[in-house]
């Protein structure tokens, strides 16, 4: 059973259009990420829910909305996607001491 | 803030030489430090981790790293470099004083030269 799970792992679509990745854990953490890595592969923190409730909220476009049904899910939905928004994007759990358990990625293409 | 720097863009060694990657940070309660690898097409997978204790730290497929509190870095190192070892590895902290937020440094990418 993979541990930290995310949906599609690749998406290709154009610009202006709307997209969503879906991440799933089943490790029973409490507190959920997204992480933007770029061309460089350079990571940054986008958002964090613990148990549902917005922890951290980086300095990223309001297109960006991120929703956790529950806190074994978090989604990430972009609207009016860029060019710009071409990345790899991370899902990630942790428990309240430990390390960050990763997605495998999610690469979006903005054509 | 927190923040981390890995001063090294890239490191060459040759198999089965020693191998070091170097991390330095900056918070302003106790750190919670970490290790990671990324190959290709992949996600992180985790390596090691100091919250407490030992300052060297010991962890997956034969790394360790030293805590150095007086020089505030967190030095990646594998005393016998495989090929298999030539990968994407990132540094990260963690500010133990009850933030959630995990920064990570830049990435230093390994290549060990057969």
């Amino acid at each position: 059973d993979t541990a930290v799970s995310q949906t599609p792992k690749y998406l290709v679509t154009q610009m202006g259009n709307d997209k969503s990745i879906k991440c799933e854990q089943n490790l029973g953490h409490d507190t959920m990420y997204w992480y933007k890595q770029d061309s460089k592969k350079f990571l940054k923190i986008m958002f964090s829910y613990n148990n549902k409730e917005l922890i951290i909220n980086e300095t990223v476009p309001n297109r960006f909305s991120p929703k956790s049904p529950d806190k074994a899910h978090l989604n990430l939905h972009i609207n009016s996607l860029e060019l710009g928004d071409s990345a790899v994007y991370f899902c990630a759990s942790s428990s309240s001491l430990g390390e960050l358990f990763f997605g495998e990625g999610s690469r979006l293409t903005v054509l | 803030a927190q923040s981390v720097a890995q001063p090294e863009d890239q490191v060459n060694v040759a198999e089965g030489n020693p191998l070091t990657v170097k991390c330095t940070y900056s918070v302003s309660g106790n750190p919670y430090l970490f290790w990671y690898v990324q190959y290709p097409n992949r996600g992180l997978q985790f390596l090691l981790k100091y919250i407490t204790g030992d300052n060297l730290v010991k962890g997956s497929y034969g790394f360790e790293a030293e805590f150095n509190k007086s020089q505030t870095s967190f030095h990646l190192k594998k005393p016998s470099a495989l090929v298999s070892d030539s990968a994407l590895y990132f540094c990260a902290v963690r500010d133990g004083a009850g933030t959630y937020k995990y920064i990570f440094g830049t990435g230093t990418r390994l290549k060990v030269l057969a």
